[in-house]
């Protein structure tokens, strides 16, 4: 079983409608909570970081996290096409410096 | 600001030989960390330079080796190369205290090889 699992996808959701991204994970020394927009191609994009339960937000992005269930989650709201991308999970914990990720879910936002 | 740079973008080589990868991490970072992307998959950290020490390591055999220079920047080498060694290779910079905890990491646009 792996540490983090996220459903690949792929996803796609009209212009404009709420997006639901999710990940779930077993090692419950995770501390530290990230999500990462990563385009074709291109590197990894740091969209939002955490290290509590509840919800985050920025802008149209909120990042919610619910420790109890090791479940995580992004939302993005009035989604646009150029929100069309693979998103990315990463966990961390206190004293550990490696990031492990998800295998990420390809998103496609259609005009 | 400078952002993370990586060199090359591109890399084609040939089962056995080897390969270096260069980093210059973002202005202010002082840790730079390697990770491999297969195709179709997350990244996976190889491990991780502070202050030009190896400051943790992931499950990666030790033909995959690296340097950090005292400007903060880093090389990746990986000897005796192997067919499944190819992948998009991420370089991630952030500032650390040198405790080991992941603080925020900012990745480069990656090295792409490709082994035949």
């Amino acid at each position: 079983q792996k540490e983090v699992e996220q459903d690949p996808g792929p996803l796609s959701v009209p212009e404009g409608a709420i997006v639901s991204l999710n990940c779930t994970y077993s090692n419950s020394a995770f501390q530290y909570f990230m999500w990462y927009r990563q385009y074709s191609r291109k590197g990894p994009e740091l969209l939002m970081y955490t290290y509590s339960s509840g919800n985050k937000e920025d802008g149209r992005f909120t990042a919610q996290v619910d420790k109890s269930s090791k479940y995580i989650s992004l939302f993005i709201r009035d989604s646009q096409p150029s929100d069309s991308a693979t998103y990315l999970c990463a966990m961390g914990n206190f004293g550990n410096e490696k990031l492990t990720f998800g295998t990420g879910t390809r998103l496609t936002i259609i005009p | 600001e400078t952002g993370v740079t990586q060199s090359p973008t591109h890399l084609i080589k040939t089962r056995g030989q080897q390969v270096t990868l260069r980093c210059s991490s973002q202005s202010g970072h002082n840790t730079v960390s390697w990770y491999q992307q297969a195709l179709g998959q997350g990244p996976q950290f190889i491990f991780q330079y502070y202050r030009e020490e190896e400051n943790g390591r992931g499950n990666f055999p030790p033909r995959f080796s690296g340097l950090q220079f005292p400007n903060y920047s880093s090389e990746l080498n990986v000897n005796a190369l192997e067919l499944d060694d190819s992948a998009l290779y991420l370089c991630a910079s952030s500032w650390t205290d040198g405790t080991g905890d992941p603080y925020e990491q900012y990745f480069g646009p990656g090295t792409r090889l490709t082994v035949t």
